[in-house]
């Protein structure tokens, strides 16, 4: 069966650090990768999402970057954090072979990122 | 811009009652529905997928799809206190790319 590991499971940066999160799945080939970010009390913002090795397509302009440097590795990064990058980062997969429809995605347990 | 719509809550229904959580979306073209649970502090986890017109059930839970009208719901049956927690609706982007829009969710609060 499919897996996704998502970690850290909390971080805490101060304004201005880096970051980097990184997500794998397991069990399956070519996933469809996303990230999502989700505000306290608010619905899911997609960030970047990738079709294959070395495809990240940005949905919104921001400081935060993706990299898929394996076929079932997605990292979020940031050169310097800011204190609204604060929230509750979600990685997911969806099966990326042919199907009628569109495949439901699976969620990661997710990094709560507070910024100091 | 395309969008999905759901009543923030939160809706308090007694235990071993009937929940009806909506959603209606803007995008004609969606062909993929989906309901997501989330309980608080945790990531969403799948509980329903619809690509149909008409009815689903997967035990407590009925998922009812009606593409004329843009509207999508999800019954529970027999409701319980473990089921409270927030649920997401989530309607596919035309155009490609496996990609999800998301409501903001529906509270639900189930009390003994």
């Amino acid at each position: 069966s499919q897996t996704i590991h998502q970690w850290p499971a909390t971080l805490v940066q101060p304004v201005g650090s880096p970051l980097s999160l990184e997500c794998t799945v397991e069990g399956t080939s070519n996933p469809n990768l996303y990230w999502y970010r989700q505000a306290a009390g608010r619905g899911l913002q997609l960030l970047f999402y990738s079709v294959g090795i070395g495809q990240i397509s940005s949905e919104v302009p921001q400081n935060l970057s993706a990299s898929r440097p394996q076929d079932r590795q997605f990292i979020l990064s940031s050169k310097k954090l800011l204190l609204s990058d604060s929230g509750f980062y979600l990685c997911a997969w969806s099966d990326g072979t042919g199907g009628i429809g569109v495949q439901p995605q699976h969620f990661g347990d997710g990094t709560r990122l507070s910024i100091l | 811009q395309k969008e999905v719509e759901q009543n923030s809550g939160p809706l308090s229904v007694p235990e071993g009652a009937i929940a009806s959580l909506n959603c209606t979306y803007s995008d004609r073209v969606s062909q993929s529905f989906f309901w997501y649970r989330q309980y608080s502090g945790k990531s969403p986890e799948l509980i329903m997928s619809i690509y149909s017109n008409g009815d689903k059930e997967d035990g407590r839970f009925t998922a009812q799809l009606n593409k004329a009208s843009q509207y999508v719901s999800l019954l529970i049956r027999d409701s319980q206190p473990s089921d409270s927690a927030t649920y997401l609706c989530a309607v596919n982007l035309s155009g490609g790319y496996n990609k999800l829009i998301f409501g903001a969710g529906t509270r639900l609060a189930v009390h003994p």
